[in-house]
């Protein structure tokens, strides 16, 4: 079946140091989209990248589809303490079920 | 608007007892899915439904059944609780027909369960 691979599963940074995830998939996604989860919360969408070679910014946060949409990535700049927590991304393959393979998630600790 | 609300927050049970988890939203959205979370594994898709009265299985479906009676309720039941089901079970909706084409889902603050 379709598999999505998240690595790093875990990253221990300072405070002001840069972090990014990688997402791979088995199969091309029709889109993938990015979570964050706090520590005790639930997961929050952050945003949905659609297009070949797509990148997109929030501010320190840096999301980017690859080519052959089977990979992504999000790097963030400068980390702060807000940023802890863990990071999915979620891939989705063309259907009307709006169905999505999560990634085993990032979890990010920052240091201060 | 509430979003996404779940109950019970938290429970526990003995192995064979049976258990119904409620998942609610107020979003008027169409699909609706069940989660469940394990340390190291993501989220598991479960079941989910695509409509009301409609139901189908995920990547994890042996142990639950679900149904869709009215849209904004999507119920996740054990019949004979396992340990291998404590979990953290996460509800979510999403695509708001009404407002245009996305996917992203919006999710519940989620149900710790643990069987004993």
């Amino acid at each position: 079946g379709q598999q999505v691979m998240q690595i790093p599963q875990y990253q221990h940074v300072q405070e002001g140091e840069d972090f990014t995830t990688y997402c791979n998939s088995s199969t091309t996604l029709s889109n993938i989209q990015w979570y964050k989860q706090r520590p005790g919360g639930h997961p929050v969408f952050l945003i949905q990248l659609v297009k070949s070679g797509e990148v997109k910014k929030q501010k320190r946060l840096t999301f980017q589809f690859g080519e052959a949409k089977k990979n992504s990535s999000l790097h963030i700049t400068a980390t702060q303490t807000t940023d802890v927590g863990t990071y999915f991304c979620a891939g989705s393959r063309a259907s009307n079920t709006g169905k999505l393979i999560f990634g085993q998630g990032t979890t990010l600790q920052v240091k201060p | 608007n509430a979003g996404v609300t779940q109950t019970p927050k938290f429970r526990v049970l003995k192995t064979g007892q049976s258990m119904t988890l409620l998942c609610a939203q107020d979003m008027n959205h169409e699909y609706m899915y069940w989660y469940r979370q394990d340390p190291g594994m993501g989220l598991r898709l479960i079941h989910y439904s695509v409509g009301e009265g409609t139901t189908a299985k995920g990547e994890v479906p042996d142990g639950y059944n679900v149904s869709r009676l009215k849209k904004q309720n999507f119920l996740l039941g054990l019949e004979s609780a396992a340990p291998s089901q404590t979990s953290v079970y996460f509800c979510a909706s999403s695509y708001p027909r009404d407002r245009g084409f996305s996917y992203e889902q919006y999710f519940g603050p989620g149900t710790r369960l643990t069987v004993t």
